[in-house]
């Protein structure tokens, strides 16, 4: 059974800083990850979809990469600013079976 | 770009009322899915829909039904709200095939007192 874990559950820095936030999952056998944003108290707002077969994708400041072999997912969020401060929560896709999730992790980014 | 509705932002019910949950996706997704989220619990799947008049259980059925009568609408049953099931609901679609992506919606914070 595929298990999805973030790590740190939350994470505070400075604006400004680089960061990365970790996901890792159990079965490697997976067609895409998912991450996406949650602000307190909303749904959840895709990030970025990277498929089996990438190594990465970009949005702007954002930047996620999966190396399926070691079951990890990287996001890099550049010069973070106070407006990302939200959570984090990657999803897996296993092919034929609701996305797996992890249980995200809460940033604050300190002015 | 897609967009997933769902009825209420906010909603008080009594314990034992029945309580229906909507949710509308307009991009002619095939797949719905019905999650509820809690502090240090996660997401966890209630029951999941691929296709009209399908429903299959997630993780925690117990306590809720699902309806999908048409494509776009995905309606959460509580048959017999209970103080337990005050959460966050969250409703999401998807279409068909294994590399899709997934969308949420604004989801709907039920207290049951």
């Amino acid at each position: 059974k595929q298990e999805v874990t973030q790590i740190p559950a939350a994470l505070s820095v400075p604006e400004g800083e680089n960061l990365v936030l970790n996901c890792s999952f159990t079965d490697s056998a997976i067609y895409n990850l998912q991450w996406f944003r949650q602000d307190p108290g909303k749904g959840l707002t895709s990030l970025l979809l990277i498929q089996s077969s990438q190594r990465e994708q970009t949005s702007g400041r954002l930047n996620a990469s999966l190396d399926k072999s070691s079951g990890r997912s990287t996001l890099y969020i550049a010069a973070s600013q106070p407006g990302d401060s939200a959570t984090y929560l990657c999803a897996v896709n296993s092919g034929n079976t609701p996305l797996v999730f992890g249980k995200g992790t809460r940033l604050s980014v300190i002015a | 770009d897609v967009k997933v509705t769902q009825s209420s932002r906010y909603l008080v019910k009594r314990t034992g009322e029945k309580v229906f949950l909507e949710c509308v996706q307009d991009m002619d997704h095939e797949n719905m899915f019905w999650y509820r989220q809690d502090p240090g619990l996660g997401l966890r799947l209630i029951y999941f829909s691929y296709d009209v008049k399908m429903k299959e259980k997630g993780d925690i059925p117990e306590g809720y039904s699902v309806s999908r009568e048409k494509k776009e609408r995905f309606s959460l049953i509580l048959e017999s709200a209970s103080t337990n099931q005050t959460s966050m609901y969250l409703c999401a679609s998807s279409p068909s095939g294994a590399a899709y992506e997934q969308y949420f919606g604004p989801g709907t914070r039920l207290t049951v007192t």
